[in-house]
């Protein structure tokens, strides 16, 4: 168990519709990644959040937002999804002192969406 | 950029055979580490080692081994007499920078290698 938890495990969904889905990280780490894990594309870095602010942003649509709470919970919210949106959606945290970053990801254990 | 490659998609060997995971990368850092992580039937990405492009000493870790060459940009990985709970599969990575704010990206992983142990 990596600390992280995801959810909702799995999800089925209809074209265009709106999905969030959200991740708690490890108590004590102020980063959140999020990774799409697809068949053709691999890990995809989508976005990194560090104590609620955006850090780094990777190939994330615009139809895709994230965000991180005070709390340090983060939200990845996917919406006017397309059938190509069907993927495995991992929100990773990790161990970072001040504005140094381990670079150990731990990473939950996904959130499966499927489009249809 | 960076960019890491996995050659081999699928591997699959009998059990107790050695078997040799290739990772090669491309960074212009000087500064950078290297990461493999297991992604077991289940779906969860576990973390097995990081190492830091200072530091080119083999690692051994149980059945687990890895050797770190900056010459040819390999970081491989050597299970030794594998075993059925060793399928799964693997993803290199490779991060270029650990400042938090530096908006780089955290995490640059290859495509995996498919690691099939059959009894």
């Amino acid at each position: 168990d990596s600390g992280v938890t995801q959810t909702p495990k799995h999800l089925i969904t209809a074209t265009g519709q709106r999905v969030t889905l959200r991740c708690s990280p490890r108590s004590g780490d102020l980063s959140v990644y999020w990774y799409q894990q697809s068949l053709d594309q691999g890990l995809q870095f989508l976005i990194q959040y560090y104590n609620g602010e955006e850090r780094a942003k990777g190939n994330i649509l615009e139809r895709f937002s994230a965000q991180q709470f005070p709390d340090l919970h983060s939200e990845l919210n996917l919406s006017s999804l397309e059938l190509g949106d069907s993927a495995l959606y991992f929100c990773a945290s990790s161990v970072a002192t001040g504005f140094v970053d381990t670079g150990e990801l731990f990473f939950g254990e996904g959130s499966r969406l499927t489009v249809l | 950029a960076q960019k890491v490659t996995q050659a081999q998609t699928e591997i699959s060997v009998v059990e107790k055979e050695d078997v040799t995971l290739d990772c090669v990368y491309e960074t212009r850092d000087t500064t950078y580490y290297l990461f493999w992580y297991k992604q077991p039937p289940s779906g969860e990405l576990v973390f097995l080692i990081r190492r830091n492009s200072f530091d080119e000493q083999n690692e051994i870790s149980g059945r687990y081994s890895w050797n770190f060459q900056k010459s040819t940009s390999s970081f491989n990985f050597t299970i030794t007499a594998s075993q059925v709970v060793d399928s799964a599969v693997y993803f290199c990575a490779l991060s270029d920078s650990f400042l938090v704010n530096s908006g780089n990206t955290p995490l640059v992983f290859g495509k995996g290698t498919r690691l099939s142990v059959i009894a």
